[in-house]
């Protein structure tokens, strides 16, 4: 079975561009959240989405946004792009609550 | 202000012998822990977990233990292999799981011939 995919796997943008990064659940899993990891941390949380609802949000700006479709899978959105958003975008899912599996990420680098 | 706590930023431990990681949280409301172990260049991958209403839980080489009364846990990596050389990640997830995971910062695991 095909683990969590996320798209693309690195990407460099500049100040003030928008970006969308994708991801794909495991077979079954209707749950997907999504995570920033800057250097040094651990992942931060950003949104949870399930059955293609917003779920849950963490701490962060308006300009970050997601959206899930029908086939589970996922979008997430970042508008009006700042040097600090450069960071490795985790995307999670899960089948049951206490287990979420991630993907390897999108390095996204803004100059 | 940090929930969940990760105070050696490295550990090193002879192949073969124990490796204990450590993790502190502050937040009561958390209903799981999880541990993760993330090479460089991948996401992290998911070892084991364990319900705030049980104090151990155990997957082959991986046991944790969970001491609510001291908000602490540990994972216990029985015996350390080559291969364990990783960052490990403590996160916990309050009730309900809607508002995601909250992380440490990570230990860095060094598995010394």
């Amino acid at each position: 079975d095909a683990g969590v995919t996320q798209s693309p796997t690195h990407l460099i943008k500049t100040r003030g561009q928008h970006v969308t990064l994708r991801c794909s659940p495991i077979s079954g899993h209707k749950s997907v959240s999504w995570y920033q990891q800057v250097l040094g941390q651990g992942p931060q949380f950003i949104f949870q989405y399930y059955e293609k609802e917003e779920r849950g949000r963490g701490n962060f700006p308006d300009r970050f946004s997601a959206r899930q479709f029908p086939n589970y899978s996922s979008e997430l959105n970042v508008n009006a792009l700042l040097l600090g958003d450069s960071a490795l975008y985790l995307c999670a899912t899960r089948d049951r609550v206490e287990t979420q599996y991630f993907g390897p990420g999108t390095r996204l680098l803004v100059l | 202000d940090q929930q969940v706590k990760q105070n050696s930023p490295s550990l090193s431990v002879q192949e073969g012998r124990i490796s204990i990681l450590n993790c502190d949280y502050t937040n009561s409301m958390f209903d799981y822990f999880l541990w993760y172990k993330k090479y460089p260049a991948e996401g992290p991958t998911f070892l084991i977990s364990i319900s705030s209403i049980k104090d151990k839980n155990e997957d082959g080489r991986f046991t944790v233990f969970l001491n609510k009364s001291a908000k602490h846990l540990s994972l216990h990596i029985v015996p350390s292999q080559p291969g364990d050389s990783a960052v490990y990640f403590c996160a916990a997830l309050p009730g309900g799981g809607a508002d995601g995971l909250t992380f440490g910062k990570g230990t860095h695991l060094i598995i010394q011939p």
